[in-house]
């Protein structure tokens, strides 16, 4: 496996329901992102990650909760979403978290709450 | 504050060229250029830092102007494989990599 792996690709889940998003990230990174991307809105940061403390939680309800073990993974774990979570989330991951550094992506999972 | 894009749009024909601008209101350490084509994750093309320094493709250039705070990507000589919606993210002089992303421009090559 090389580069942003996430996993699973398409998730469909209930209101009450609890899952979780995986990333991990094959390529050396100190830095980890999980973004949202909704339809016809910009990419939306969410929480960055910096050797494994998380350094930036962009007033991310508390109903979404990061998740960074090791430099090499990151998770997203969900409980009592709205519909209006529905979206693409994406996962990135860089170098470092200082500025300059270009990020790389992951293909993303598709939530979809019902 | 989100960055500007300018045209939300383009149609070109192959070989033509286009210009993707990007404005904030805010002072800029460097900008991000990526691209994301339909179901794909975006990919990262260039970084503009503050200073004159770039990192990007070969095949991709742009500008940065620090005073005006706008970037601008030039695609030359358009192939069909360059359609896809661009993105600039900005970002100010905080080391936690937060970027913030401009809406995007969607472009479409046609033979």
């Amino acid at each position: 496996e090389t580069g942003v792996t996430q996993t699973p690709r398409h998730l469909v889940m209930g209101m009450t329901n609890k899952k979780s998003l995986k990333c991990e990230q094959h390529l050396g990174h100190n830095a980890m992102y999980w973004y949202k991307q909704s339809a016809k809105k910009p990419l939306e940061l969410m929480f960055v990650y910096s050797l494994e403390e998380r350094v930036e939680n962009n007033s991310v309800p508390s109903r979404f909760s990061p998740e960074c073990p090791n430099s090499s993974h990151l998770f997203l774990h969900l409980h009592t979403l709205q519909p209006e979570d529905s979206a693409l989330y994406l996962c990135a991951s860089s170098h470092s978290a200082g500025p300059g550094y270009e990020q790389y992506f992951g293909p993303g999972t598709r939530l979809t709450v019902t | 504050q989100q960055p500007v894009q300018s045209p939300q749009a383009v149609i070109l024909r192959e070989g033509e060229d286009a210009v993707i601008n990007c404005s904030s209101s805010k002072a800029l350490y460097s900008v991000h250029w990526y691209r994301q084509k339909h179901g794909e994750a975006p990919v990262f093309l260039m970084i503009l830092l503050k200073g004159g320094e770039q990192k990007g493709h070969e095949k991709i250039s742009a500008s940065f102007n620090e005073k005006k705070q706008q970037s601008s990507l030039y695609l030359t000589a358009s192939q069909l494989s360059y359609s896809g919606t661009y993105f600039c993210g900005t970002d100010g002089s905080s080391n936690t990599g937060k970027l913030i992303f401009g809406q995007g421009t969607t472009l479409q090559v046609k033979p």
